[in-house]
């Protein structure tokens, strides 16, 4: 069975600060996906970044940040330089090829970015 | 694209009555996908289709629940009778072929139960 934790339920910063959220993830499975996703106030869920077991590389956009370390099964997100447009719902998920194309999701970190 | 587009966006219900949720996926997209979403359990996936045809539907929490994909573009998540545990927000999802892909969500459809 796959599980997806975000052990941090919320994370409150000021603008400008830097905010990492963890993700730990657990698979039997060598190859699958791991995905965040945005939920910001308004409530639709945006699409973040996708990640295959086989890739590695850290992955920069923009002031968003993304470091995958299959050693420590960690899926790990940094937001640089935070605004209060980042504040919202954030999810991380993981895909098992094996299993299909359904997604099992973390419980979500809330940031909170303040002005 | 219009993306995937839910109805409704809110519905307001008395207990025993019956939900009928909807769902447009992307056009050209092959997988569909019914999440819900509460505070307690978080988002979990309740059923998916590839091709229209039900794959899993080992999430749908009960037989008061049904979903149908009648073709490529529709499907629907009914609540037979309803109770206010349904009380969540209902997303859809679609996906192209292949599973290394993201899955495009709706708006979502809050649904109350009272």
């Amino acid at each position: 069975a796959q599980k997806v934790t975000q052990a941090q339920t919320e994370i409150s910063v000021v603008e400008k600060e830097d905010v990492t959220l963890d993700c730990v993830y657990e698979t039997r499975d060598t190859t699958y996906y791991l995905f965040w996703y945005k939920q910001p106030p308004s409530g639709e869920l945006v699409f973040l970044i996708r990640r295959n077991s086989f890739d590695e590389q850290n992955e920069i956009s923009g002031r968003y940040s993304w470091n995958f370390q299959k050693s420590t099964s960690s899926f790990n997100f940094t937001i640089t330089a935070s605004q209060v447009v980042d504040s919202a719902v954030y999810f991380c998920a993981l895909l098992i090829k094996a299993a299909g194309n359904k997604l099992t999701f973390g419980g979500g970190t809330r940031v909170l970015v303040k002005p | 694209d219009a993306g995937v587009i839910q109805s409704p966006r809110h519905e307001v219900t008395e207990m025993g009555q019956e939900v009928t949720l909807r769902c447009k996926p992307i056009s050209g997209h092959n997988s569909l996908f019914w999440y819900r979403q509460t505070m307690m359990r978080g988002l979990e996936l309740l059923i998916y289709f590839n091709n229209n045809v039900p794959i899993d539907d080992s999430g749908m929490p009960e037989d008061r629940f049904s979903a149908k994909m009648p073709n490529a573009s529709f499907s629907t998540l009914k609540i037979q009778p309803s109770e206010p545990r349904d009380s969540a927000v209902y997303f859809c999802a679609s996906s192209p072929v292949g599973s290394n892909t993201e899955a495009f969500f709706g708006q979502g459809t809050r649904l109350t139960v009272v």
